[in-house]
């Protein structure tokens, strides 16, 4: 597909695991990313993935890629009231003007019951 | 360290009017990229700027147009508004552009843009 695609909604309950998954367009992929947007916000990097790594680990957060089936997966341990908002994967890769361009999914609505 | 300014932050426009927005990138930083978002169509991309030269482009019509100074400042314009054009206009800079490196983008906090 040419969408980068995300569920649109995920609800949890505090304390559990979030699991956010992203299915994105090109194997050729160089650098793939998660990003957080809180309500009147931009958007804030959280963590990226290069292509040649299959998983990555960082505080709470777990980025498992599968080139194969080229999906993207965000797991948030843990999952806090302050992790409610809008988290978008994004993929980077070379245009046909030998550019480097992100696109972005459509963002997945984390809500995070107390 | 500064963040990526966008100015101005809430805006109401009429219908056929035009409007500019500003984005000061983060110090250092060559590249801005534009990204219109709508809860309808998520995040468009607009274009991306570099060193003063406008390096990418959406799928967006003519009436959206941008520029950027030598001191890395962009500004993007729209002409001739029209209703759907009513979205959060986000400005993103990296160090090189298209962001393929494990910095990824800085994005400004956006432009509320209201057409009426």
């Amino acid at each position: 597909g040419e969408d980068v695609e995300q569920s649109l909604f995920l609800s949890v309950r505090e304390g559990d695991s979030s699991v956010i998954n992203c299915t994105y367009t090109d194997s050729s992929s160089t650098y793939l990313y998660w990003y957080k947007q809180e309500p009147g916000a931009g958007l804030q990097l959280l963590t990226y993935i290069f292509s040649n790594m299959d998983m990555k680990q960082d505080q709470r957060l777990t980025v498992l890629l599968n080139k194969k089936d080229k999906h993207l997966s965000l797991r948030i341990a843990d999952t806090q009231t302050g992790d409610s908002a809008i988290y978008f994967c994004a993929e980077s890769l070379r245009d046909s003007g030998g550019y480097q361009k992100v696109t972005f999914g459509t963002g997945t609505k984390l809500q995070v019951i107390p | 360290k500064a963040g990526v300014t966008q100015t101005p932050r809430y805006l109401i426009k009429t219908r056929g009017q035009q409007v500019t927005l500003s984005c000061s990138p983060i110090s250092g930083h060559r590249s801005v990229s534009w990204y219109q978002q709508t809860p309808g169509q998520g995040l468009q991309f607009l274009f991306e700027y570099f060193s003063e030269t406008q390096r990418n482009k959406g799928n967006f019509p003519g009436r959206f147009s941008g520029r950027q100074f030598s001191n890395s400042r962009s500004e993007m314009n729209v002409s001739t508004l029209e209703l759907g054009d009513s979205a959060l206009y986000l400005c993103a800079s990296s160090l090189e552009g298209g962001a393929a490196t494990n910095y990824g983008y800085t994005f400004g906090s956006g432009t509320r843009l209201t057409v009426v």
